[in-house]
């Protein structure tokens, strides 16, 4: 299975734009680069998902690189509710189990 | 569409006893997973569903674990003779495919 590559956690001040980085070099051509976040003490919740270009919807964007290699999911404006892990993952299809890593944990400073 | 519940919320049991949880998919949801997370870590995949018929099941999922899903509906998880290292928050998840999966709240197991 490809795997995806985050950093461990990142900071972001309160109302600033977040750009969250996600490498995933051994993606294959038919694989959907999803992004989910956990907020402390709840389930995972689905926020975008993409398979070439980019996507928006009214929780975030995805940017995804020319080569598929790497991604970014952009919060436009961070606030206190953010604050959480967020998973990049790739999923063979749209109906395919989710494999989670260690994700990012985004903190977000007032 | 009342998302994804389970029940119960938290559940404290004896080493040695048997446990069941119960999940209740967003109704049409066709797949349905179960999925095991201990603190600080990332869900870890256990098993999922398609329908009543259960396609996978992850090497996590021992013998003392069996899942069901008898008519395409709900699904029970079913623990026998926990063990401490059971003590951990199970998740639920649906999805019909196209927007990704939905996750339930969890129930969180303490054995003691």
């Amino acid at each position: 299975d490809a795997k995806t590559t985050q950093p461990n956690s990142m900071e972001s001040n309160e109302e600033e734009p977040v750009h969250l980085p996600c490498n995933h070099s051994t993606i294959s051509g038919t694989d959907y680069i999803h992004w989910y976040r956990q907020l402390p003490s709840q389930g995972p919740e689905y926020v975008i998902h993409g398979l070439t270009s980019n996507v928006n919807n009214r929780m975030a964007s995805l940017a995804i690189a020319e080569d598929r290699k790497s991604s970014t999911l952009i919060l436009h404006r961070a606030t206190l509710r953010d604050a959480a892990v967020y998973y990049c993952i790739l999923v063979k299809t749209s109906y395919d189990k989710v494999i989670f890593g260690p994700g990012t944990s985004l903190s977000v400073i007032p | 569409d009342t998302g994804v519940s389970q029940d119960p919320r938290h559940k404290i049991t004896k080493r040695g006893q048997n446990v069941t949880f119960r999940c209740d998919p967003i109704s049409e949801h066709n797949r349905l997973y179960w999925y095991r997370q201990t603190l600080g870590q990332g869900p870890e995949f256990l098993t999922y569903f398609q329908n009543e018929a259960q396609l996978e099941k992850s090497r996590l999922l021992s013998d003392r674990f069996s899942a069901e899903r008898p008519k395409g509906s709900f699904s029970t998880l079913e623990i026998q003779r926990t063990e401490q290292g059971d003590s951990a928050m199970y998740l639920c998840a649906s999805s019909s495919g196209g927007r990704g999966a939905f996750f339930g709240q969890g129930t969180r197991l303490t054995v003691v």
